[in-house]
């Protein structure tokens, strides 16, 4: 499978817990993105790297969250001190250079659940 | 107010009918359009992008109007297989956030 993959596929944690997320982007692209996605609601831009640069942050992501992209490939994505309101789907997703910048495909997301 | 909108729906649909929901956005810089598919649980996928001479996929045809700032998609022959959400997305430039409406959720019933 040549896709964006995520894992964990699902989390359940307790409130004031640490998570971490990975998202291995496709392999040829050089741009992945963080996005959240609530029920019933469509996915909210946490924060965009270009190789190993995070180039852009949306006020969504607290101090309590941190991304890194530390050799331009892989990507993780850490909550620390979980609330509830952190539950939700966490997608990733990249995109290539030039033309193909314009169109992101996701991967299978991380569902977490606060408890 | 959002920057993309998107009638909730449902749109409930007969099999065989065709049915055509819009998206308003609210950035006049927007400069990518695209209409997005999400099905329940799983990730969006790609449905098709939106050209400002409007296109066209099969049974799907997407309308991108800028002087008034809205995105349509039109389902001809609709299949239950169709049942989705579909969300419109905007983006600023090319590497930039996508901006997503919250998705019209169609329910094609035989």
């Amino acid at each position: 499978d040549t896709g964006v993959s995520q894992d964990p596929r699902h989390k359940i944690t307790k409130r004031g817990q640490n998570v971490t997320f990975r998202c291995d982007p496709i392999s040829e692209h050089n741009r992945l993105y963080w996005y959240r996605q609530t029920l019933g609601q469509g996915p909210e831009f946490l924060t965009y790297f270009q190789n190993e640069a995070q180039l852009e942050k949306s006020r969504l992501l607290s101090d309590r969250f941190s991304a890194e992209r530390p050799k331009g490939s892989f990507s993780t994505l850490e909550i620390q001190r979980t609330e509830q309101g952190d539950s939700a789907m966490y997608l990733c997703a990249s995109s290539g250079g030039g033309r193909d910048a314009y169109e992101q495909y996701f991967g299978p997301g991380t569902r977490l659940t606060v408890t | 107010r959002k920057e993309v909108e998107q009638d909730p729906g449902p749109f409930n649909v007969p099999e065989g009918a065709t049915v055509a929901f819009n998206c308003t956005y609210s950035n006049s810089a927007s400069q990518s359009f695209f209409w997005y598919r999400q099905d329940c649980r799983k990730e969006p996928k790609l449905l098709m992008s939106v050209y400002s001479s409007g296109n066209e996929d099969g049974r799907f045809t997407a309308q991108l109007n800028r002087a008034s700032q809205y995105i349509s998609l039109l389902i001809r022959d609709s299949k239950l297989s169709d049942s989705a959400t579909y969300l419109c997305v905007v983006n600023r430039a090319a590497g930039n956030k996508l901006t997503f409406g919250g998705g019209t959720r169609v329910l094609v019933k035989p």
